[in-house]
């Protein structure tokens, strides 16, 4: 049973540029979170998917949007990169559970680099 | 607001001693308590959760962890530790009634157990 699959392992941008991540969620699961790790920290809620719709966005700006398509897989865009979003993307998947008691199992992740 | 606390940034422990590694939370309403390990360029890796009834979880690779909610505290244990237990752990904390699906979690603590 796979788990949790990232698409690129590793990325280089430079400023202003629109970057593409995509996620595989574990086999069974429907809901597609994103966070950001940025070095030396814990990560950081983007947002969450289930059914297609942003369910649920954490503080970050216009410039990062998702979408999660029919399979239940997703994208995370970031338009106009900027240096501080270099970081690692980490991609989590659940099964939506009642009262929110689903586990988040994590994909390996892919590191940003903005030059 | 909801936020998490790890007050080690390192911790180390010879093979075979116990560990602890600490957590504290502040949430609002009822917590649900999560720890992850994240080994060097990899995603995280689920051991455990809370969500109610016993206080004392135990989780994946002998790991146990114990919810004092007077302290406010979820600190992780392992009665004998293995060298392959040194990476780096994250506290994460849901606060379902207020906060939906996220997780917040803490800077993390590196384990390093020595031979």
């Amino acid at each position: 049973d796979a788990g949790v699959t990232q698409s690129p392992t590793h990325l280089i941008k430079t400023r202003g540029q629109q970057v593409t991540l995509r996620c595989s969620p574990k086999s069974g699961h429907d809901t597609v979170s994103w966070y950001q790790q940025a070095l030396g920290q814990g990560p950081q809620f983007i947002f969450q998917y289930y059914e297609e719709e942003e369910r649920q966005r954490g503080n970050f700006p216009d410039r990062f949007s998702g979408h999660q398509f029919p399979n239940y897989s997703s994208e995370l865009n970031v338009n106009a990169l900027l240096l501080g979003d270099s970081a690692l993307y980490l991609c989590a998947s659940s099964r939506l559970a009642e009262h929110f008691t689903d586990t988040q199992y994590f994909g390996p992740g892919t590191r940003l680099t903005v030059l | 607001a909801q936020s998490v606390a790890q007050p080690e940034d390192q911790v180390n422990v010879a093979e075979g001693n116990p560990l602890t590694v600490k957590c504290t939370y502040s949430v609002s309403g009822n917590p649900y308590l999560f720890w992850y390990v994240q080994y060097p360029n990899r995603g995280l890796q689920f051991l455990l959760k809370y969500i109610t009834g016993d206080n004392l979880v135990k989780g994946s690779y002998g790991f146990e962890a114990e919810f004092n909610k007077s302290q406010t505290s979820f600190h992780l244990k392992k009665p004998s530790a293995l060298v392959s237990d040194s990476a780096l752990y994250f506290c994460a904390v849901r606060d379902p009634y207020n906060q939906g699906g996220k997780l917040i979690f803490g800077q993390g603590t590196e384990l390093s157990v020595k031979p």
